[in-house]
């Protein structure tokens, strides 16, 4: 099975919404609640942002929003602070216990 | 707070088989409510999810690398242990463990955290 598609770079300025997608099939992202977002610095293990599409773990702030729609899902990052600058990546539950992963997301906080 | 680590070589000679453990501390690798992950990321590249075992020793792989992968699991000594045959310079990772926990509707939850801080194993001559 293919990755999931992410646009490969996205930005904006301090205070700033942005939204970056992740792209899927009915037998990934469609067919399942279960898409995660990870966010990775320079040099740094990926850090779980959300799971199960929209749930947050403790201590992530809620300026990070998920949320699905058909097949895309989709990660929100509100009121842009200068230290959101990661990439971004996304994952999901596939068919017959299978995990995939999308490219990632490059954000730049302008 | 639980913590991974993972151990093993840096340095693989191609066709051989890289062996990686990942080592559980701050809690019990024999919990029933968690599944213990493999996920690499070739430098400058994305992740892959490489594999997933349940303290009882099921397993689940990656389909595209199933025919080299094997893990196993040491509940005395929490621990679990990636092995991948047959290795090449595009194997080249950072390679991170990590938890899942257990999925309500059966089987292993796909998200992972925590983290192992990662370690890079070069495939070269």
């Amino acid at each position: 099975q293919s990755a999931l598609t992410q646009p490969p770079s996205a930005s904006g300025s301090p205070g700033q919404s942005v939204t970056i997608s992740c792209t899927g099939t009915s037998s990934d992202v469609g067919g399942y609640k279960f898409v995660s977002w990870y966010q990775q610095h320079p040099g740094k293990a990926p850090k779980l942002m959300i799971y199960e599409v929209s749930k947050r773990p403790s201590g992530v702030p809620d300026r990070f929003a998920g949320s699905k729609s058909g097949n895309t899902a989709s990660l929100t990052v509100s009121g842009l602070q200068a230290e959101d600058e990661a990439d971004y990546y996304c994952s999901s539950y596939a068919a017959s216990h299978n995990v995939l992963f999308g490219g990632g997301t490059k954000l730049t906080v302008l | 707070q639980l913590q991974l680590q993972e151990s093993g070589p840096g340095l693989v000679k191609p066709s051989e088989t890289l062996s990686l453990t990942c080592t559980v501390s701050g809690g019990s690798i024999r919990s029933s409510s968690y599944y213990w992950g493999w996920i690499r990321q070739p430098p400058g590249k994305g992740l892959e999810w490489i594999g997933t075992i349940y303290y009882s020793g099921s397993t689940y792989y990656n389909p595209s690398l199933k025919s080299r992968v094997s893990m196993s699991i040491d509940t005395s000594k929490n621990k679990f242990t990636l092995r991948l045959s047959s290795v090449t310079a595009t194997d080249t990772a950072v390679f991170y463990c990590a938890r899942q926990p257990e999925s309500p509707y059966g089987g292993f939850d796909p998200q992972f955290d925590p983290w192992g801080q990662g370690t890079l194993v070069t495939v070269s001559s």
